[in-house]
């Protein structure tokens, strides 16, 4: 079984412009994340989706970021304009319910000049 | 959820058995104790999980105190694959599976 797939997986883009990563989460699974990761610290949560509704974007910069998952399936994350402090990976994650362990992608790393 | 104290860093031989504290001296009853890693350039791999009896799978075992005030992580034979970072998060389950990481432990398995 195929796990959580993100693309790009490596993204270098000049600050203010936009920037998209994608994620398809494990067949089956209702919960989706996105987590933002800086160098050396833990990751943090930015959005959490049930299916298709947004039930925790309370960390989201909503000025800049933005996220959707239509059909309750993949999903994107875009960031516009994009900042030199937005530098970092971004890591989406899938369960199967609120209940389960989440299984994380490898990841996108944005770096922004 | 609960905050978790690990040690910021550690070292293990290759071949023993790799022994990672956690302090969650404020869990609540209905805080779950979760181990997760991430190797480099990788994202967070679940390991295991408990609530108040000790757990075991094929990765790792985790024993928890009586009081649940603190869990230990063994990973029974440390290979040089096992370096990574391991994060002890404590999750209450009507929060969904909303994970706060830490900081974690960064553990380096040498030869």
């Amino acid at each position: 079984e195929a796990g959580v797939v993100q693309s790009p997986r490596y993204k270098i883009i000049e600050k203010k412009q936009p920037v998209a990563f994608w994620c398809n989460p494990i067949s089956g699974h209702n919960t989706l994340y996105w987590y933002l990761q800086n160098l050396g610290q833990g990751p943090e949560l930015l959005i959490r989706y049930e299916n298709e509704e947004a039930v925790d974007d309370s960390q989201l910069p909503k000025d800049r970021f933005s996220a959707e998952r239509l059909k309750g399936v993949d999903s994107t994350l875009k960031i516009q304009p994009a900042e030199l402090g937005d530098s970092a990976v971004y890591l989406c994650a899938s369960s199967s319910d609120t209940n389960t362990e989440a299984f994380f992608g490898q990841g996108t790393r944005l770096t922004v000049v | 959820d609960a905050k978790t104290t690990q040690p910021p860093s550690m070292d293990c031989a290759e071949g023993r058995a790799a022994n990672l504290p956690c302090n969650h001296s404020t869990i609540s009853g209905n805080e779950y104790v979760y181990w997760y890693r991430q190797i480099h350039s990788q994202g967070p791999q679940y390991i295991i999980h408990g609530l108040k009896n000790n757990e075991t799978n094929e990765m790792a075992s985790l024993i928890i105190t009586e009081d649940r005030k603190s869990s230990t992580l063994i990973l029974p034979h440390a290979t040089l694959r096992d370096t990574a970072v391991y994060y002890c998060i404590v999750r209450v389950q009507a929060a969904g599976n909303k994970l706060t990481f830490g900081g974690g432990t960064r553990v380096l398995v040498k030869p």
